[in-house]
Order: C-alpha cells, then sequence, then structure tokens
C-alpha cells in the first residue's frame, strides 16, 4: 500500500518551453502532497505544500508564477515548470500523505533536463 | 527552530558488520521520526517510522531504530550489512501537521 507514482520519469526539453510533472497517489486519498527539488548530493528542499481544491503554500524564495502546482483531486497534483531555463534542471520528487497520517509517501522521482 | 542533525555525511562498512547511522533533532515538542532510504535516480523509501508506543521501533529490510527521549537521538542500526543496503539514508522529523525536515543525508558504502 501507500504507492506515489510520478509521470514522466525523465524528460529533456528546450529552454523556455514548459514542462508538466504529474504526481498520482494510487492506493490512498492524498489530501496533501508536497514538491521537493533535490540537488546533486544534497538533501531535499521543500518547494510547496499543497492541499486538494486549495492553492498551494509555496516556500520563501520559490517562484509560484514559474513552478504552478494544481492538486484539483484527491489522487492527482501537477507540477508546471514555466518557460523552462538551464538551471531549472534538477531532480523533482513529489509526496503525499492523508488525513490524519503523519507519513509522507514519495514518488519515484522526475529527472528533468532543460537545454 | 526544528532541526535534524545526521552525524557523517558518509560512513562505510565492511559486508556483514554492523550498520550505524545517527540521527540527532531538536525540538521542544515531541516529534514523529522517520528514516528514508534513497537509491540512486529513485525517490525515497520509508525504512521505519516512530509516532508513539514502542521507543524502539523495526523498519523494513532488517533495519530497526530507537527513539530516546533523553538524548533527543533516533540512530538507525542494522546487525549486519549487506551490499544491497548500500544507498543514501535521509533522517527526518515532523510534528503534527507540519512539514517533513530532512537531515543532511548520509551516503553508505559496503564494502566487500
Amino acid at each position: 500500500g501507500a504507492v506515489v507514482s510520478q509521470h514522466p520519469s525523465w524528460v529533456i526539453c528546450k529552454s523556455g518551453t514548459s514542462v508538466k510533472i504529474e504526481c498520482r497517489s494510487l492506493d490512498f486519498q492524498a489530501t496533501t502532497m508536497f514538491w521537493y527539488r533535490q540537488f546533486p548530493k544534497q538533501s531535499l528542499m521543500l518547494m510547496a505544500t499543497s492541499n486538494e481544491g486549495s492553492k498551494a503554500t509555496y516556500e520563501q524564495g520559490v517562484e509560484k508564477d514559474k513552478f504552478l502546482i494544481n492538486h484539483a483531486s484527491l489522487t492527482l497534483s501537477t507540477l508546471t515548470v514555466t518557460s523552462a531555463h538551464p538551471e531549472d534542471s534538477s531532480f523533482y520528487i513529489c509526496s503525499a500523505r492523508d488525513r490524519g497520517i503523519e507519513t509522507q509517501y514519495f514518488g519515484p522521482g522526475t529527472r528533468l533536463l532543460v537545454l | 527552530a526544528q532541526s535534524v542533525t545526521q552525524l557523517g555525511s558518509h560512513v562505510s562498512v565492511s559486508e556483514g558488520a554492523l550498520v550505524l547511522l545517527r540521527c540527532n533533532y531538536s525540538s521542544s515538542v515531541p516529534p514523529y521520526l522517520f528514516w528514508y532510504v534513497q537509491y540512486p535516480n529513485q525517490g525515497l523509501q520509508l525504512l521505519l517510522k516512530y509516532t508513539t508506543g514502542a521507543t524502539l521501533v523495526k523498519g523494513i529490510n532488517g533495519f530497526e531504530a530507537e527513539f530516546k527521549k533523553s538524548e533527543t537521538s533516533f540512530h538507525l542500526t542494522k546487525p549486519s550489512a549487506h551490499m544491497s543496503d548500500a544507498a543514501e539514508y535521509f533522517c527526518a522529523v515532523t510534528y503534527q501537521g507540519g512539514k517533513l525536515i530532512f537531515g543532511q543525508g548520509t551516503e553508505l558504502s559496503v564494502k566487500p
């Protein structure tokens, strides 16, 4: 149980284009989803927290107009990187948890490379 | 502010030896504690967690951890390392309804 999937696992795009990453909870209701960014050999950096049906809460320093997060259902959240640039290249990981449960379950991650 | 410290960014053990990965947290309220493992180019997998109850918790792959409130520690151990245990390990803490706060991670290497 508690499986989270991400799609795509790899994406390469040209600078200036937008990329959408999907995060799905497969066997539980994800009332809250989180998006993280991870640089090589570093820990995870929380980008934003989203609750189903509400606007996402972004961490300080994260551009909300660049990283659009939508959590329209209890099983799906999307992260759209708009007008991507090479500095946005990174490993993006989502996680999800159900209401009243403190455990976050993580997706397998999406590697984004912007050329 | 709450924080998590993992002592040692890199730990190397021989196959069959004891694995000990250290984690200390700073908190004024009882936390929920987690250990996650990350293999290269993958997401995080939950190894074990402490929420309430028994302070010695057992997880997957033979790992266990003990919550010691007096020492604000949650060290991860495994009696006998296996080559497949080589990975990055993250200790994390959260509080009711709060964010997950990660340590900086410890890379475990296992020598044959």
